[in-house]
């Protein structure tokens, strides 16, 4: 299975932007790259993906490099509402039947 | 509408007593997952229902473990003779379409916090 690589956590203040990397070099030409997160005490919530053009949602933004090896999520003016744990995750073309492999994740902290 | 609902939300059981967990997926979803997500670790994927049926199980950690789905709808994941070690959250997630379809979002209901003493 590709694997991803998030750092452990990240800070930010709020109504700034936060960049959120992903580094996924083993990905495959069929991968999708989805991004969840999970506030406290909640299930995870679908945030945006991506194949390999760059994505804007009314949550977030999708960069993707151009040789797909890693991504960045951006959060254009973070809330306290966005403190959570972000996840960055390879979604296998057609050959995963809908299983999403989590990592640890990012901490994001905000501050007010 | 109506999002994801689990319950009970939380349960607490004693060593060797059988559990089990319900999952109300959203109205007209086809596809519903169950994973867990043990303290401070990461979420597990353990099976997913495409309708009523379950194509592959081996993500159940024990066969003391099982999952069932009727009517295309409400999913129930049953522990038997539980044991500390599945102390954890137990997560369900349905999705509109098939299964593994790669641009597919998944819903996840609230969870279940599962304490075994």
């Amino acid at each position: 299975d590709a694997k991803t690589t998030q750092p452990n956590s990240m800070e930010s203040n709020e109504e700034e932007p936060v960049h959120l990397p992903c580094n996924h070099s083993t990905i495959s030409g069929t991968d999708y790259i989805h991004w969840y997160r999970q506030l406290p005490s909640q299930g995870p919530e679908y945030v945006i993906h991506g194949l390999t053009s760059n994505v804007n949602n009314r949550m977030a933004s999708l960069a993707i490099a151009e040789d797909r090896k890693s991504s960045t999520l951006i959060l254009h003016r973070a809330t306290l509402r966005d403190a959570a744990v972000y996840y960055c995750i390879l979604w296998y073309g057609g050959t995963s039947y809908g299983k999403l492999t989590f990592g640890q994740g990012t901490i994001l902290t905000v501050h007010p | 509408g109506a999002g994801v609902s689990q319950s009970p939300s939380n349960k607490v059981t004693e060593k060797g007593k059988d559990v089990e967990l319900r999952c109300d997926p959203i109205s007209g979803h086809t596809a519903l997952y169950w994973y867990r997500q043990s303290l401070g670790q990461g979420l597990e994927f353990l099976i997913y229902f495409q309708g009523n049926s379950a194509p592959d199980k081996s993500g159940l950690p024990s066969d003391r473990f099982s999952a069932e789905r009727t009517g295309g709808s409400v999913s129930t994941l049953t522990i038997q003779r539980t044991q500390q070690e599945d102390s954890a959250v137990y997560l369900c997630a349905s999705s509109l379409g098939l299964a593994g379809s790669t641009r597919d979002t998944q819903y996840f209901g609230p969870g279940t916090r599962l304490t075994v003493l």
